[in-house]
């Protein structure tokens, strides 16, 4: 049973970088979209980009300034980095498998503040 | 971007009723090379990820109560929960994975009556 798995740092200052890892299990990343996908408190779910198990990535414009994506194939890892972050970038962060097929994290909640 | 509607933001029915949430396209999801509606409906609880209950607009995904559908095609899709349960209250969104950015809609509420 395939799962995924998110990890880092819950709290991050304003105009740092996020960073999350994605951590892929009972499967390969092969062959595959990996994507991350954010849930401010109480909002709705907004697509922040996904890369391909080659390393083709594809981001959300909204975002595509401030966003990297990376993977790990040996790791079975992709992960996200996010530049310069506000308090608007307050969100549940998830990864997720693209496509059919219910292949979500738990989700973590990153919270921007001094 | 294409943008997903909605409708209602939010309902309320009553335990064993039949609830129908739609989602709007702004342009066509139905890809015509195999036929198949890049649509998804997730379901989340409070504190949970979204999970997945329907993909290609009207099939269920493993393990999915069969009280859940998806029907429509192009722009205009419904979810039906044709017999409400308590463990149904949730937010409900739908997806379309036919083009970047994936788009989800704003979500609908879901309450007992």
């Amino acid at each position: 049973q395939l799962q995924l798995q998110e990890s880092g740092p819950g709290l991050v200052k304003p105009s740092e970088t996020l960073s999350l890892t994605c951590t892929v299990s009972g499967g390969s990343i092969s062959n595959y979209y990996w994507s991350w996908i954010r849930q401010p408190p109480g909002k709705a779910l907004e697509w922040i980009g996904f890369i391909y198990s080659s390393g083709t990535t594809t981001y959300n414009p909204s975002l595509k300034s401030r966003v990297t994506i990376s993977l790990d194939t040996s790791k079975n890892q992709f992960s996200l980095k996010l530049s310069s972050v506000t308090a608007a970038d307050t969100a549940v962060y998830y990864c997720a498998r693209d496509g059919n097929g219910d292949y979500w994290g738990q989700g973590t909640l990153v919270t921007v503040s001094s | 971007d294409i943008v997903m509607t909605q409708s209602p933001d939010s309902l309320a029915v009553s335990l064993g009723e039949r609830a129908t949430i739609n989602c709007k396209s702004s342009q066509s999801v139905l890809y015509s090379s195999d036929n198949k509606n890049y649509l998804a409906w997730y379901q989340q609880k409070p504190g949970q990820p979204p999970k997945m209950l329907i993909y290609w607009a009207s099939t269920r995904e493993s393990g999915v109560p069969d009280r859940f559908s998806g029907s429509g095609s192009g722009t205009d899709f419904t979810l039906t929960i044709s017999s409400l349960q308590a463990e149904d209250v949730a937010v409900y969104y739908c997806q379309q994975y036919y083009t970047t950015p994936r788009t989800f809609g704003q979500g609908t509420k879901v309450e007992i009556k």
